[in-house]
């Protein structure tokens, strides 16, 4: 089955410094990938839709210039939280559709635990 | 915008009984995905299964099967002969016919009891 790897899994950073998460999706092309925000014992929240080659259309609310999203390849999307700080500590989890199959679901990653100190 | 709702925050059921999951949605389309996730504690997202909402027979996967009542915008999820492994968040999901954005209920906590 299609697989999405992210990396880091966990990552603690300190107030003010940036941090960057990779999501690769490792044997199939996807054009779209999405950066979800899940809270302790809540749903997923969906910050933004990173698309290859163009920008990413972030949620409303969602801070573009704080959660920086690059999609650089058909196989890599990377978020950066920039300037850090404890209230971005959180489980980011990235995801993944194969654009060749319409009928395809989500593909997940297995999420990062960003701690901001 | 579309609506996932996940009426059961918890749910609880013993080891090798049959419990179902409810989840309802609004939409105004006729063509469409469903999905129901799990998470369990690894906090990986895992699928169970899913449903297109123009075939009419509900689909199954093993001991996982659905009810889906397209007119009343319904798609239980039914667990028969309940593992301790099942025990996770449980996540009812939409996707529209065209188009990349999922739509997440805000998931069953279940528990599953020795």
């Amino acid at each position: 089955g299609a697989v999405v790897s992210q990396h880091p899994s966990r990552v603690i950073c300190k107030s003010g410094t940036s941090v960057k998460i990779e999501c690769r999706s490792l044997d199939f092309q996807a054009t779209t990938m999405f950066w979800y925000r899940q809270f302790p014992k809540q749903s997923l929240m969906l910050m933004a839709t990173s698309n290859e080659g163009s920008k990413a259309t972030y949620e409303q609310g969602v801070e573009k210039d704080k959660f920086l999203i690059n999609h650089a390849s058909l196989t890599l999307s990377t978020l950066t939280v920039t300037s850090a700080h404890p209230e971005d500590s959180s489980f980011y989890i990235c995801s993944a559709r194969r654009h060749d199959a319409p009928y395809s679901p989500l593909h997940f990653g297995n999420g990062t635990r960003l701690t901001v100190t | 915008a579309q609506t996932v709702t996940q009426s059961q925050p918890e749910m609880s059921v013993q080891e090798a009984e049959t419990v179902t999951l409810s989840c309802t949605y609004d939409t105004s389309e006729s063509d469409y995905y469903l999905f129901w996730y799990k998470q369990p504690p690894s906090r990986q997202m895992i699928l169970v299964i899913r449903q297109e909402a123009y075939k009419q027979q509900n689909a199954t996967e093993n001991r996982f099967s659905v009810n889906f009542q397209k007119a009343a915008k319904s798609f239980s999820l039914k667990i028969s002969d309940s593992q301790l492994g099942d025990a996770a968040m449980y996540f009812c999901a939409y996707r529209r016919f065209t188009g990349n954005q999922f739509y997440f209920g805000t998931g069953t906590s279940l528990t599953v009891i020795p």
